[in-house]
């Protein structure tokens, strides 16, 4: 596509739910990373993938996030079991080389949780 | 650790001013810096992406400088107006993984017409 699509782009839902972000990056981009920003404070990096490989997932914030990368393309970001905490504006990127490349941002997903 | 900080948080000028936005990082030994722009609501728009071997890179009425050996960069806004209203953002990479990308928290910016 011609950008970063990401969906859906505002998530209601309940504590305890899961849910599912998706990013969509710029074709042919081989990085992709997702970002946290809430509300008044910076980008917290999460995650990157580089083809289909996510080498570090130390950066994400409980084991209830996980997030997998398939076909070089799509990725899902998943949070298990809902926090109030987890309320955020989850960010994705995408770069045709690794971090070295100009980062494409998409529109964000934002997530509330009750 | 990388630490990058924007000084001020907040900025407004009246439109047709000439301005600089400052960004600096503690640690001088990056690959690049990235100077982003975000709308309200929106995500992050790349501006300018300046190598480590670069002194300054410019697009449109927008110039981005680096100094390595200072830690800073700087972001110069000519003829300002308007729509130049959003935060800006910069990013620096100190290597390694994607984790080695650190942003700064932004400046607020408010062109007043």
């Amino acid at each position: 596509g011609a950008g970063v699509s990401q969906s859906p782009s505002n998530k209601v839902t309940e504590k305890g739910k899961d849910v599912e972000l998706r990013c969509d990056p710029i074709s042919g981009h081989t990085a992709l990373y997702w970002y946290r920003q809430s509300l008044g404070q910076g980008l917290e990096f999460l995650i990157y993938f580089q083809g289909n490989s996510a080498p570090d997932k130390s950066g994400l914030p409980s084991d209830r996030f996980s997030a997998e990368r398939t076909g070089g393309s799509v990725s899902t970001l998943t949070i298990q079991r809902t926090q109030q905490e987890d309320s955020a504006v989850y960010l994705c990127a995408s770069s045709l080389v690794l971090v070295t490349g100009e980062l494409f941002f998409g529109e964000g997903s934002r997530l509330t949780v009750l | 650790k990388q630490e990058v900080t924007q000084i001020p948080a907040a900025l407004s000028v009246p439109e047709g001013e000439n301005l600089v936005l400052n960004c600096s990082f503690t640690d001088s030994a990056i690959y690049n810096l990235q100077w982003f722009r975000q709308d309200p609501g929106k995500g992050l728009t790349s501006l300018l992406l300046i190598q480590s071997s670069q002194r300054e890179q410019t697009s449109g009425r927008l110039n981005a400088s680096l100094d390595k050996s200072s830690g800073r960069s700087t972001l110069y806004i000519a003829a300002s107006q308007p729509g130049d209203s959003a935060t800006y953002l910069c990013a620096a990479y100190s290597g390694g993984g994607a984790d080695g990308l650190t942003f700064g928290k932004g400046t607020h910016l408010i062109i007043q017409p």
